[in-house]
């Protein structure tokens, strides 16, 4: 099983670009969720999905959007990137709580 | 909103050496999982507790999750190199996670 697979692995855009951060799960989870990482802030979640169809927002969702139309497939999209989004983004999935997760080997995006 | 609170933000240590790590709550989890987060890499599940007062041991590694479910340890026995890492413990909340700022363990041969 490939697990939670993201891409690309790294990203340099413009400020005012727009892109798409890709995540797949081939493990049949219901549960998946974006999250950032930044140095002294920790892991925070933007926005998670507890089945297809279903999506809601966490602590920082502002600038990112989220559609989940497969079990499979949960892309973040950035729609006009600023340099606050300078960041590293994990996605995860779960069967479920309080299953744990399963982490991607996150997106390095710089925002310039 | 459930705060975690980790302690301590940074260990470091001898190989040979034991570690405790500390995650709390002001409220109930629900359940409480910890990770390892190696460098360049996603956290790695480690072990998930539900029930008030269990126990979970992993090699060297033991977890306990409090009576009242509002706190929760990690314990090191015998550090190796290979220890070193950020340890996470994260609150789920049926699909909405919470973080503990993490616990970097740095293992000196």
């Amino acid at each position: 099983n490939a697990g939670v697979t993201q891409t690309p692995k790294f990203q340099v855009l413009k400020t005012g670009q727009s892109m798409t951060l890709q995540c797949a799960q081939d493990m049949n989870h219901e549960y998946m969720s974006w999250y950032r990482q930044d140095p002294g802030m920790g892991l925070r979640l933007i926005h998670y999905s507890v089945g297809a169809g279903i999506t809601d927002q966490g602590e920082v969702p502002n600038g990112y959007n989220v559609s989940r139309s497969t079990t499979e497939d949960f892309p973040l999209r950035l729609l006009s990137a600023a340099p606050s989004q300078t960041s590293v983004y994990f996605c995860a999935s779960s069967p479920g709580s309080p299953s744990g997760y399963t982490f991607g080997s996150g997106t390095r995006l710089t925002v310039v | 909103t459930q705060l975690l609170e980790q302690s301590p933000q940074f260990l470091s240590i001898q190989e040979g050496e034991n570690l405790t790590v500390y995650c709390n709550s002001s409220s109930v989890f629900s359940s409480l999982q910890w990770y390892r987060q190696e460098p360049g890499e996603g956290p790695v599940l480690l072990v998930t507790v539900v029930t008030g007062g269990e126990v979970k041991k992993l090699k060297r590694l033991t977890f306990q999750f409090g009576d009242a479910r509002k706190d929760s340890s990690l314990h090191i026995t015998a550090a190796q190199t290979g220890d070193t890492g950020l340890y996470l413990c994260i609150s789920d909340s049926w699909g909405k996670l919470q973080f503990g700022a993490g616990t970097q363990v740095v293992v000196t041969p």
